[in-house]
């Protein structure tokens, strides 16, 4: 166990419709970054969040978007989902934005846009 | 966009034996990172080696770096049906500690 959380496991939606994950980061840990995995294919990076503002984001559109929280939890919102959005989500808290530093990754939210 | 490519896609193998999976990478990195997936769940950290390391191992893991063919290979010894999952080198190149995963090496090991 890494001691990262997700919630939910699994989520249906609808296209169009928008979209909550939660993360729960280990105690302490100031960076929490996000990547979605399509099916076959190696996790993506999407954004980091370190001291609750964004500090870095990979190449996916603004309807992606996210919150950190002092409490060390954190949100990935999507919004007007479409169907290549169906991925299994997946966060990950590292103590310091540090290049050297281990992520520990949460066990994912599998996300399925009908 | 992938950055690292492994390589096989999938090795199967039987109990016992080792496993050799490779990686490259096209730009300059900080480290490089290997990690297991069982079953399309959470990432777990294997083994990070620095750019300016060229072998590395934990228990049955070994791995090599060439920065100059921008290359690494995991070495798994002694393998077990535990160990099949799916492997994921990534490299970590920028300021900041994002990862840029490669597509990965589904590995079976049969009893």
């Amino acid at each position: 166990e890494t001691g990262v959380t997700q919630s939910p496991t699994h989520l249906i939606k609808t296209r169009g419709q928008q979209v909550t994950l939660r993360c729960s980061s280990q105690s302490g840990h100031n960076t929490v970054s996000w990547y979605q995995q399509a099916l076959g294919q190696g996790p993506q990076f999407i954004f980091q969040y370190y001291r609750e503002e964004e500090n870095g984001r990979g190449n996916f559109p603004p309807r992606f978007s996210g919150l950190q929280f002092p409490n060390y939890s954190s949100e990935l919102n999507v919004n007007a989902l479409e169907l290549d959005d169906s991925a299994l989500y997946l966060c990950a808290s590292s103590l310091e934005i540090a290049s050297y530093n281990e992520q520990f990754f949460g066990p994912g939210t599998r996300l399925t846009v009908l | 966009s992938q950055q690292g490519e492994e390589d096989p896609q999938a090795l199967s193998i039987q109990e016992g034996e080792n496993a050799t999976m490779n990686c490259s990478y096209k730009t300059s990195i900080n480290n490089l990172q290997w990690y297991r997936q069982n079953s399309g769940r959470g990432l777990v950290h294997l083994i990070l080696i620095r750019s300016n390391e060229r072998e590395k191992h934990s228990g049955r893991l070994r791995v090599t770096l060439d920065t100059s063919k921008k290359s690494s290979s995991l070495l798994i010894t002694a393998s077990r049906a535990a160990d099949t999952a799916s492997y994921f080198c990534a490299t970590d190149a920028g300021g900041y500690s994002t990862l840029t995963f490669g597509k990965g090496t589904m590995l079976l090991v049969s009893p």
